[in-house]
């Protein structure tokens, strides 16, 4: 166990559909981060919390939108996605805001747009 | 800003054999450079990482080299098994706060026994 839980595993939404994304950090971590995953694409950063506070937003389209409501637990809440948002997303945490502090990434949720 | 390139995308060997997977980066001020490990349903894992105040790191039967000269660090994996199989990411990073972790695009590695 990495100590960052994601859920749901598996989502398939309509693109009129509003979800939510869970992730979970047992670790004590001060930065959590949200990753998009697609196939044959390196790691996309999308959101960077440090201590709840929002610190990076990676020209990210407004249907995403992401909620710390503390350092343990992050959200990612979508809605009016399109199909090319299919992807697997990825959750991490990290001691700090530091890219040389290892981050720990939870199991992803896969996510399918229909 | 930084970008990595990682080749080969895939890589076949043989149970015993050594794996080399290279990456490239353009940033001359990235200075920290992990590889991540990718098992089948799972979220990638830290392996190994290497700053540049060294050449070669090594853990085992995983090591990783650096040419801060040419731009280019390396994973070396000797003796594979087949629970080495995994997608496995380099990254780059400037080492401040604040800076992000730059991926390459992964390269699949199968083991066969």
């Amino acid at each position: 166990e990495t100590g960052v839980t994601q859920t749901p595993r598996h989502l398939v939404m309509g693109m009129t559909n509003k979800k939510s994304l869970k992730c979970e950090q047992h670790l004590g971590h001060n930065a959590m981060y949200w990753y998009k995953q697609s196939a044959k694409k390196p790691l996309e950063l999308m959101f960077v919390y440090s201590l709840e506070e929002r610190v990076e937003n990676n020209s990210v389209p407004s249907r995403f939108s992401p909620e710390c409501p503390n350092s343990s637990h992050l959200f990612l809440h979508l809605h009016t996605l399109q199909p090319e948002d299919s992807a697997l997303y990825l959750c991490a945490s990290s001691q700090e805001n530091r890219p040389d502090t290892e981050a720990f990434f939870g199991q992803g949720t896969r996510l399918t747009v229909v | 800003g930084e970008n990595v390139e990682q080749h080969p995308s895939t890589l076949s060997v043989q149970e015993g054999d050594s794996a080399v997977i290279k990456c490239t980066y353009s940033d001359s001020a990235s200075n920290y450079f992990p590889w991540y490990k990718q098992e089948l349903g799972k979220g990638p894992q830290l392996i190994i990482d290497i700053r540049s105040n060294v050449g070669e790191k090594k853990d085992q039967r995983i090591a990783v080299t650096l040419n801060k000269t040419a731009k280019h660090f390396s994973l070396h994996i000797t003796e594979t098994q087949p629970e080495d199989s995994a997608v496995y990411f380099c990254a780059a990073s400037a080492n401040q706060a604040g800076t992000a972790l730059i991926f390459g695009k992964g390269t699949t590695l199968s083991v066969s026994s």
